[in-house]
């Protein structure tokens, strides 16, 4: 089965650092990997997508990166601030025939200390 | 523009009650989709729907009903409420398949005594 997990549960970071966030999936690489931030009590919402064939992508201080060799893919926030304190969903998307089929990882909490 | 409108917020149930929660979505989306998210677990997908009348199962099926009867609408029917199936339910729409961003309603948080 496709999975996909993210390795930290909880990030503790000071202000002003970069967060890294990873994200591993297993089998075969997605046609696509999204990222998610989700704040208490509220739904995901939509921050990035990587297609398979694209190494990176920025958006303000927002970047992911793919990498297929590790199955591996990390997000991350330059020049943190407390209001990124959130929880960071990541989703893979098989392509083909599998639809509306994202599979979620599980979430890593991110707390930035001021 | 509304976005994704989820009801109830909250809903205390017995168990082996039925109940629907509700689904809107103004965007025009063909895809729609239910999730449950639950501590530890992630958003697991229940069920799914490319177009109106067209709906599939997800990972955790058993238990809930759907139908698409029009594009903006897309209700999730529990059958007979179990304790397992307290969580929090949260409804999506999008214009492609997974090519495209997911917009979340705000979700309806289920309490099954």
């Amino acid at each position: 089965s496709q999975k996909i997990e993210q390795n930290s549960e909880a990030l503790n970071i000071q202000e002003g650092k970069t967060a890294t966030l990873t994200c591993n999936y297993t089998n075969y690489s997605p046609a696509y990997l999204q990222w998610y931030r989700q704040d208490p009590g509220r739904g995901p919402v939509f921050l990035l997508l990587i297609r398979e064939n694209e190494k990176e992508k920025r958006k303000e201080r927002l970047k992911v990166t793919f990498d297929t060799t590790l199955k591996q893919s990390l997000f991350h926030i330059t020049a943190s601030q407390p209001a990124d304190s959130a929880t960071y969903l990541c989703a893979r998307y098989a392509g083909g025939t599998s639809y509306g089929k994202l599979t979620f990882g599980q979430g890593t909490i991110l707390t930035v200390h001021p | 523009n509304a976005g994704v409108t989820q009801t109830p917020k909250f809903q205390v149930l017995k168990t082996g009650q039925s109940m629907t929660l509700q689904c809107a979505q103004d965007m025009n989306h063909e895809y729609m989709s239910w999730y449950r998210q639950d501590p530890g677990m992630g958003l697991r997908l229940i069920h799914y729907s490319v177009g109106a009348g067209i709906t599939d199962q997800g990972e955790v099926p058993n238990g809930y009903n759907v139908s698409r009867s029009t594009t903006e609408d897309f209700p999730l029917r529990l059958l007979s409420a179990a304790p397992s199936q307290t969580s929090v339910y949260f409804c999506a729409s999008s214009s492609d398949r997974g090519s495209q961003p997911q917009h979340f309603g705000d979700g309806t948080r289920l309490s099954i005594l």
